[in-house]
């Protein structure tokens, strides 16, 4: 069975700094991996998805994602963080059986930027 | 930027009364998805549907559980007789196709309150 795991509840970090968010993946077959932003009374936003290629995958907001097939991670990260960042990421993998596909998400890690 | 809508974003219920969430998908795309996440927990898939019938379905979506698109816009989830653990956030999701690349793209979610 597929399934995410986002180990931390929250992150702080200063505004300017750099920022990691946890995801580690359990897949039989390909990892289709993807990350997602919540925030306050919005949808899920789609940042950025790995499918195959570059380990490095670079997405909206000038987020970015390493995909560690040994170390079976999907760190999301971002050089600089803004106060604006501040919100709910979600990691989630693509369960492709019977083609009409489901996404098993994570628990979310609530990242807070500090001014 | 299309998105995908959800009315209302907070109901109220009493148990055992029926509830009908309401979503507008994105206009061109052709397969709608239900999640839901429980307050502290994982977004959980429900039901997938394509072509005005259930692609597949969860363990969760249980005989209560109906989906309708009764016209050309909306996606409903019904839910026959409301319980206390029904109480959650649903999340409806559209997406264009279901290659390996096409993206699920989420609205912003209708919390449910069964009291």
């Amino acid at each position: 069975a597929q399934s995410v795991a986002q180990p931390e509840d929250q992150v702080n970090v200063a505004e300017g700094n750099p920022l990691t968010v946890k995801c580690t993946y359990s897949v039989s077959g390909n990892p289709y991996l993807f990350w997602y932003v919540q925030y306050p009374n919005r949808g899920l936003q789609f940042l950025l998805k790995y499918i195959t290629g570059d380990n490095l995958v670079k997405g909206s907001y000038g987020f970015e994602a390493e995909f560690n097939k040994s170390q079976t991670s999907f760190h999301l990260k971002k050089p600089s963080a803004l106060v604006s960042d501040s919100a709910l990421y979600f990691c989630a993998v693509r369960d492709m059986k019977y083609n009409f596909n489901k996404f098993y998400f994570g628990s979310g890690t609530k990242l807070n930027v500090k001014p | 930027e299309p998105e995908v809508t959800q009315t209302p974003s907070h109901q109220v219920t009493q148990m055992g009364q029926e509830v009908i969430l309401r979503c507008v998908p994105i206009s061109n795309h052709l397969y709608f998805y239900w999640y839901r996440q429980i307050l502290g927990q994982k977004v959980e898939f429900l039901v997938s549907f394509y072509n005005n019938e259930i692609s597949e379905k969860s363990e969760i979506f249980d005989d209560q559980f109906s989906v309708e698109r009764p016209d050309g816009s909306n996606f409903t989830l019904k839910i026959r007789s409301t319980k206390l653990e029904d109480s959650a956030m649903y999340f409806c999701a559209s997406g264009a196709g279901t290659g390996v690349t096409d993206t699920q793209y989420f609205g912003p979610g209708t919390r449910l309150t069964v009291l």
